[in-house]
């Protein structure tokens, strides 16, 4: 079953912009690349999704290399409101995510 | 409406009892599944709902039978549980059983088993 791999957790400060890369080495040609955001006790919340290139919306950048073989979400000017749990699920062309460990961001005053 | 809603949003039920855990979405969604999240832990897959027939079903023991009465709810019916299967269950949607359109998921049933 294909699984992407993150760090597991990163520390940042309020007003940094933080960027976290997930690995996908066994993506298959049909998978999107799909960030999803979890708070405690909440359910995750979709943050942004791409094929390939560079993706923004109003809440963060996805850049996708030519290979597809990892991904890096990019959050500009964190705030402490953006400290939660990251996922980049994979499916390995089955289109159901797989959600590994995810990487747990801190941000600091 | 661009909500998944689930209720309760906490319960608590003894080893002999049978609860239902419920869901329901009005955006239109043909997908809806049930995750499973232990503290600390990614979700897990249980099921899967495509077009309101079963499609995946992850192994998961017979004490939880999930139900799709409609293409706007999915119930998930509990029985003869046991403590370990006390957990954050999480019901997600999506427009298709295709990852390009992205789930949104519901805010959880916080289940403890006495």
């Amino acid at each position: 079953l294909a699984k992407t791999t993150q760090p597991i957790s990163m520390d940042s400060y309020e007003g940094q912009e933080v960027n976290i890369t997930c690995s996908h080495n066994n993506i298959a040609t049909n998978d999107y690349i799909t960030w999803y955001q979890q708070f405690p006790s909440q359910g995750p919340r979709f943050i942004i999704q791409g094929y390939k290139t560079k993706v923004t919306n109003e809440v963060a950048s996805l850049f996708i290399p030519a290979d597809r073989k990892s991904s890096t979400l990019s959050l500009p000017r964190v705030s402490l409101s953006d400290t939660a749990v990251y996922y980049c699920p994979s499916s390995g062309g089955s289109y159901i995510p797989t959600f590994g460990r995810g990487t747990s961001l801190i941000v600091h005053p | 409406d661009t909500e998944v809603t689930q209720t309760p949003k906490h319960l608590v039920m003894g080893m002999t009892n049978k609860k239902s855990l419920k869901c329901e979405q009005h955006m239109g969604h043909r997908a809806m599944y049930w995750y499973k999240q232990k503290a600390k832990k990614p979700p897990e897959l249980m099921f899967v709902y495509s077009y309101e027939k079963l499609s995946i079903n992850e192994s998961v023991p017979s004490r939880f039978s999930p139900e799709c009465p409609n293409s706007s709810l999915l119930n998930l019916h509990l029985h003869a549980l046991q403590p370990e299967d006390s957990a954050l269950y999480l019901c997600a949607s999506s427009q298709g059983a295709q990852e390009e359109y992205g789930y949104t998921f519901g805010s959880g049933t916080r289940l403890t088993v006495v």
